[in-house]
Order: structure tokens, then sequence, then C-alpha cells
């Protein structure tokens, strides 16, 4: 299976700019998606092959990368964005996700 | 709007069986080709894919837990089903069904399952 790792913790303010990393242990083209969880809710997906943005999900989020280097990269900070955010793979089965990275208050 | 809910005891003993349903409500379950999946978060908050089946039951299982997995779909009740044998602590979680068999654009609530006897 593949693995996707990720840092378990990233502290932030709001405003600052904020890049979630997810590495992969073998190359996966551009098959990665991108989740964020708020406590007590399932997961919403904010993107899928690496960079296209789900509808209505603002657009202060982006994400990039191809191949085993992906970032999500939150240009402004919002209150509303603490929480934690996943990367998921689909360029094979199993279907793996990261560990997660809790953006949390600095 | 498309919507998912899970349905199923919320604990279990150590060696019995799990099973779980989702309902799919708002939408057919055959329209779409979709695949809709199973995926469980332990506590903590490690997400694992469980696995998933379509209309006409073709599955896919994640490896791991494929000797003790059983997916199935009910096209006449809208519903697909999860069943987990030999349960250990180690599967308590929540359980998770869902819509996507590469990205997963569709999420129930989730249901607790606790093993413990």
């Amino acid at each position: 299976a593949i693995l996707l790792t990720q840092s378990p913790s990233l502290p932030a303010s709001v405003g600052d700019r904020v890049t979630i990393t997810c590495r992969a242990s073998q190359g996966i083209s551009s098959a990665l998606a991108w989740y964020q969880q708020k406590p007590g809710k399932p997961p919403s997906l904010l993107m899928h092959d690496a960079s296209s943005l789900e509808s209505g999900v603002p657009s202060r989020f982006r994400g990039s990368g191809f191949g085993t280097d992906f970032t999500l990269t939150i240009s402004s900070l919002q209150p509303e964005d603490f929480a934690t955010y996943y990367c998921q793979q689909y360029n094979s089965y199993p279907l793996t996700f990261g560990g997660g990275t809790k953006v949390e208050i600095k | 709007q498309v919507q998912l809910q899970e349905s199923g005891p919320r604990l279990v003993k150590p060696s019995q069986t799990l099973s779980l349903t989702c309902t799919v409500s708002d939408g057919s379950i055959t329209s779409g080709g979709y695949f809709w999946s199973w995926v469980r978060q332990h506590p903590g908050k490690d997400l694992e894919w469980i696995g998933c089946i379509n209309y006409s039951g073709s599955t896919r299982y994640t490896p791991s837990l494929r000797s003790r997995l059983t997916i199935s779909v009910d096209t006449s009740k809208n519903q697909f089903s999860l069943t987990l044998t030999s349960l250990t602590a180690a599967d308590t979680a929540v359980y998770f069904c869902a819509r996507g068999t590469t990205w997963v654009d569709l999420w129930g609530q989730g249901t607790l399952v606790t093993v413990s006897s």
C-alpha cells in the first residue's frame, strides 16, 4: 500500500499563509485529494486531482504537486479554517490517507 | 441532494460480527456509475478505507480486512452494507459510508462502533 506522510500539527494565526505537505511513498501522478475535517464531522472534500478545487470551496485554498510531493496552501488563514487536513491517494488500491495535519492556533 | 445515513449497533463484543447498513436517500444507488464505500476512523484520527461496491455488486476490499469483510448492495432498498467478522478492540472506530472509489465527494455522518465486552 502507498504510504502518505503528513506533519501532525501546524500552529498558525489568522491571516497567515499556511502550507500543508503530503509525501507519497511512491509516485502517484496527480491522483491526490485533500479533505478538511472538523471535530465530530465527516471529512469534506476540498480538491481532487491534486489541484482541482471542489465547487463551493473558497479560492484561498490551492493545491499543487505531482508524483510524490504535494502541498495544500491556504493563502490567508481564516478562523473557520482551523481544522485537520488529510490527503488521500487514489492512484492504486487500497486507497490510503495521510495521518492528517491539524492546523491549530499558535 | 443525495444523503447517506449509517445504521447499526454501537457496541459489539469481541469475536462477534459487525453489520452496518448505509441508506442512500434523495437519489438512486444505481445512478451515476458510482462506487459506494466504507471508511473508518480510529480514535485519534487515522482514516482507513475499508472497501467499496457498485450497484451491480462489483467490490474492492482493502487487503488487511479482506478475510473478515463482506460488502453487499440491495438496490431495492437503496442500501449497501458492511459485514466484518471476528471483531477485536482494534476495530473500534467511527464508521463512515461514503460515495466514491477514487476521491470521496459525499460522506455519511458516521457511527461510532465500540468493540468491548
